[in-house]
């Protein structure tokens, strides 16, 4: 059965801090692997993929995420996080449908 | 495009009554899904379409739910009797289900309080 892992519930980061959200997957097989943001009272939005190819995958507003197969690991990270940045982010995985299994999502607050 | 578009934005129903949420999804995505969240319980799959036709209803909580896609523009998600229980906020979402392209864009939600 496919599943995914959001091991922290909240990460805390410093304004101007590299940030780090962990994510793990199960699956048999080659994943597709997602990041999502949901902003207060709004839908979740699609941040980036991994399909295949390039480990390191660039999303929108400068994230970015790196799929480790070995470690069965896609997390998502930023070089310099924002105030504006906090919110709730979820990972999700699919082998080989649209049909995603999400992460129970991890809260990130950074501090001015 | 518009997005994926939901209606109403806000519900508030007493107990028993009978509530409709809508979904025009993305034109040209042949997939729909619903979620419900929760603080409690978190992101939950209800059901998803594909080509208009249920594929997966194993979500959805009870008999008191249903939901339906008449046309590829068009999904609602039925409620009735509902139920305090049944607060939320509710999601609708769309995809190409195609290989490289099965990331889902969500709606802006409906908020439903049940009295």
């Amino acid at each position: 059965a496919q599943s995914v892992a959001q091991p922290e519930d909240q990460v805390n980061v410093a304004e101007g801090n590299p940030l780090t959200v962990k994510c793990t997957y199960s699956v048999s097989g080659n994943p597709y692997l997602f990041w999502y943001v949901q902003y207060p009272n709004r839908g979740l939005q699609f941040l980036l993929k991994y399909i295949t190819g390039d480990n390191l995958v660039k999303g929108s507003y400068g994230f970015e995420a790196e799929f480790n197969k070995s470690q069965t690991s896609f997390h998502l990270k930023k070089p310099s996080a924002l105030v504006s940045d906090s919110a709730l982010y979820f990972c999700a995985v699919t082998l080989n449908t649209d049909k995603l299994i999400f992460g129970t999502g991890t809260r990130l607050q950074v501090f001015p | 495009d518009a997005g994926v578009i939901q209606s109403p934005r806000h519900e508030v129903t007493e107990m028993g009554q009978e509530v409709t949420l809508r979904c025009k999804p993305i034109s040209g995505h042949n997939s729909l899904f619903w979620y419900r969240q929760t603080m409690m319980r978190g992101l939950e799959l209800l059901i998803y379409f594909n080509n208009n036709v249920p594929i997966d209803d194993s979500g959805m909580p009870e008999d008191r739910f249903s939901a339906k896609m008449p046309n590829a523009s068009f999904s609602t998600l039925k409620i009735q009797p509902s139920e305090p229980r049944d607060s939320a906020v509710y999601f609708c979402a769309s995809s190409i289900p195609i290989p490289g392209h099965y990331e889902q864009y969500f709606g802006p939600g409906t908020r439903l309080t049940v009295t």
